[in-house]
């Protein structure tokens, strides 16, 4: 079963403009949610997780139990923003398992 | 900070040949993780391990084993590699507990010929 969707496989917006990254989860237990960022060339890293209730790189992301959502946000893009981002859920009822969406592209365009 | 340590960036293997895909992470994390990466399908988990000596299978383990005899180190191997094998495979570490996030290796991108 798909545990976390994330419907927009591409994703460009340009240099200024707000960005919306969505993210839709099912999990009958508590949730806990990940963004993760991979860079061109580099790792996957952790970029926020909502228990944090932070804001990373001017991003951030609110948990929406109703709505069962984690879209991730960032008012004003820049050019370094242009990755690909995961969203994540951790399940603790089996052990500490994660599962990722499938990816969004983000590109912004100058 | 966290290292992940993946032993190759890049592999070229032939149909057939047994391959090992070792990782490396130096943070005594309990659980460890094999995954594939492919464009349009994301992430998939290959298997995990939450101790020494133990090994679950994740979404997609067909073709694939994993050992895990120290803590540190947790390898995949693929017993008779398949051209559809080729993909990208990325080694992730965790402690147990709630709200642990993964910490993720450089990848191994691997081509069966």
């Amino acid at each position: 079963a798909q545990r976390v969707t994330q419907p927009e496989k591409l994703l460009s917006v340009f240099k200024g403009a707000p960005v919306e990254l969505k993210c839709n989860y099912s999990y009958s237990g508590s949730p806990e949610l990940f963004w993760y960022v991979q860079y061109s060339r580099q790792r996957l890293q952790l970029l926020l997780r909502h228990i944090s209730r932070e804001s990373i790189k001017g991003f951030t992301a609110d948990l929406n139990k109703g709505e069962t959502s984690f879209h991730l946000k960032k008012p004003f893009a820049q050019e370094e923003d242009s990755a690909m981002y995961y969203c994540a859920l951790l399940t603790t009822n089996t052990g500490n398992q994660f599962y990722f969406g499938t990816g969004t592209s983000l590109t912004v365009i100058p | 900070d966290v290292k992940v340590t993946q032993s190759s960036r890049y592999l070229v293997k032939r149909t057939g040949e047994k391959v090992f895909l070792e990782c490396v992470q130096d943070m005594d994390h309990e659980n460890m993780f094999w995954y594939r990466q492919d464009p349009g399908l994301g992430l998939r988990l290959i298997y995990f391990s939450y101790d020494v000596k133990m090994k679950e299978k994740g979404d997609i383990p067909e073709g694939y084993s994993v050992s895990r005899e120290k803590k540190e180190r947790f390898s995949l191997i693929l017993e008779s590699a398949s051209t559809n094998q080729t993909s990208m495979y990325l080694c992730a570490s965790s402690f147990r507990g709630d709200y642990q996030p993964q910490h993720f290796g450089d990848g191994t991108r691997l081509s069966i010929l």
